[in-house]
């Protein structure tokens, strides 16, 4: 069965500091992998997208994130991180023939001055 | 481009009542996927419809229960309501494409329900 694994429930980082999110997934073919970031009080706001070619993807607000198929990993990076970032931050897969998504328990990013 | 909108934003209900959530996709899309949301944890796949038709189904009792209209918003129904509903419901809306390609999709901002 699909499933998305993001181990950390908790990360604060400095503000200006990088910052790496980690997420796994399990699925048999190639997946299409997404980064959903979600603030209090609002939606999921799509980050980036993978589903092939170049296996670093990307994003808006200076994210990215690297596919890496022999870890089963679509870590989200970013390298200087705002104040602005903090939030909870999800990480889906989604199989080819539907659009269904499956999500992590999500990482929630909390951001010092 | 209004976005995705859903109505109400917050709900409280008591146990067994029943509940109607609404959502109106994106301009220009045509499929609506509902999702539960409960505190702390990632959203859940509820159902999609498309074409006025439920297409898919997630884990959830028949108690779940949803309707596509010919705009292409959607409603979602909950009866006999459990103390375990309460979450924040999520709507996304996308567009088919007769590839069946990667189709993006956009949330909207949820409706809250607590059930007492």
């Amino acid at each position: 069965a699909q499933s998305v694994t993001q181990p950390d429930i908790h990360i604060t980082v400095s503000e200006g500091a990088s910052l790496e999110l980690r997420c796994n997934y399990s699925y048999g073919a190639t997946p299409y992998l997404f980064w959903y970031v979600q603030s209090p009080g609002q939606g999921l706001q799509l980050l980036l997208k993978y589903f092939s070619g170049d296996t670093l993807v990307q994003g808006i607000k200076g994210f990215e994130a690297e596919f890496k198929r022999s870890q089963s990993s679509f870590n989200l990076r970013k390298p200087s991180v705002h104040w602005s970032d903090a939030a909870e931050y999800f990480c889906a897969v989604r199989s080819y023939n539907t659009d269904k998504l499956i999500f992590g328990t999500g990482t929630r990013l909390q951001v010092f001055p | 481009d209004a976005g995705v909108t859903q109505s109400p934003t917050h709900l409280i209900k008591t146990r067994g009542q029943q509940v109607t959530l609404r959502c109106s996709p994106k301009s220009g899309h045509d499929t609506v996927s509902w999702y539960q949301q409960a505190l702390g944890q990632g959203p859940q796949f509820i159902f999609q419809y498309y074409e006025e038709e439920e297409r898919q189904r997630g884990n959830f009792p028949d108690r779940f229960s949803g309707h596509q209209f010919p705009n292409y918003s959607s409603e979602l129904n909950v009866n006999a309501l459990l103390l375990g509903d309460s979450a924040l419901y999520l709507c996304a809306s996308s567009r088919t494409t007769w590839r069946g390609g990667m189709n993006e999709q956009f949330f909207g901002p949820g409706t809250r329900l607590t059930v007492l």
